[in-house]
């Protein structure tokens, strides 16, 4: 069973440019989240889908950030326009949809340079 | 405000020492706590986790220690090898029974050397 895959895996961009992001999550996985990694610092929660519902968006930083999961399939992460701030790691990951025990799985990420 | 203070920030250890990974946390709400591993190049993977109403999990050479009233939690790695060394993530987050976010601390980076 393939697992989380994410692309591009880097990605590097001008100040003010648009950049998309893109999750699969595991298939049947109706949990997907997005979390960023600024070097050296924790691992941030961004937000959460429910199937393509946004269950929780309490992490995105400002309204430079859009994302979407239409279809309940994939998702995918729009920054526009990018700041220098905005560089740094974006993980995604999946789960079931079940209570109890909440192991989510990771993709590899994507390493977003802003200059 | 870091929920979630993780340390040392880096760790070297022989072949065959017990690194130890402290985690604190502050919000009493959080009822699970896993353990991230990850490679270089790599997505963070649940490595071990465990509830509150246990003090102690095993899993092969990986124990977790947690202590309620502190509020903390710790990663133990028996007879460590090469091969363990990697970035270690603690997590919190709330059993709310609809899959909660994960609340991270700021890593480990584990050396085992030869």
């Amino acid at each position: 069973e393939a697992g989380v895959t994410q692309f591009p895996s880097h990605s590097v961009i001008e100040k003010g440019q648009t950049v998309t992001l893109r999750c699969d999550p595991i298939s049947g996985h109706d949990n997907l989240y997005w979390y960023r990694r600024v070097m050296g610092k924790e691992i941030k929660f961004l937000l959460h889908f429910v199937k393509e519902s946004k269950q929780d968006e309490s992490g995105m930083p400002n309204n430079r950030f859009l994302a979407e999961r239409t279809g309940g399939t994939y998702s995918t992460l729009k920054v526009q326009p990018a700041e220098l701030e905005d560089s740094g790691v974006y993980f995604c990951a999946s789960s079931q949809m079940s209570s109890g025990a909440n192991e989510q799985f990771f993709g590899p990420g994507t390493r977003l340079t802003v200059l | 405000q870091q929920q979630v203070k993780q340390s040392p920030q880096s760790l070297i250890v022989q072949k065959g020492g017990i690194p130890i990974i402290n985690c604190a946390y502050e919000n009493t709400a959080f009822d699970y706590f896993p353990w991230y591993q990850q490679f270089p190049g790599k997505g963070p993977a649940l490595l071990i986790a465990i509830r509150p109403d246990v003090s102690e999990k095993k899993e092969g050479r990986f124990t977790i220690s947690f202590n309620k009233s502190a509020k903390q939690f710790s990663l133990h790695i028996m007879d460590s090898q090469p091969g363990d060394s990697a970035t270690y993530f603690c997590a919190a987050s709330l059993d709310t029974g609809t899959a909660s976010k994960l609340t991270f601390g700021t890593g480990t980076r584990l050396q085992v050397t030869l």
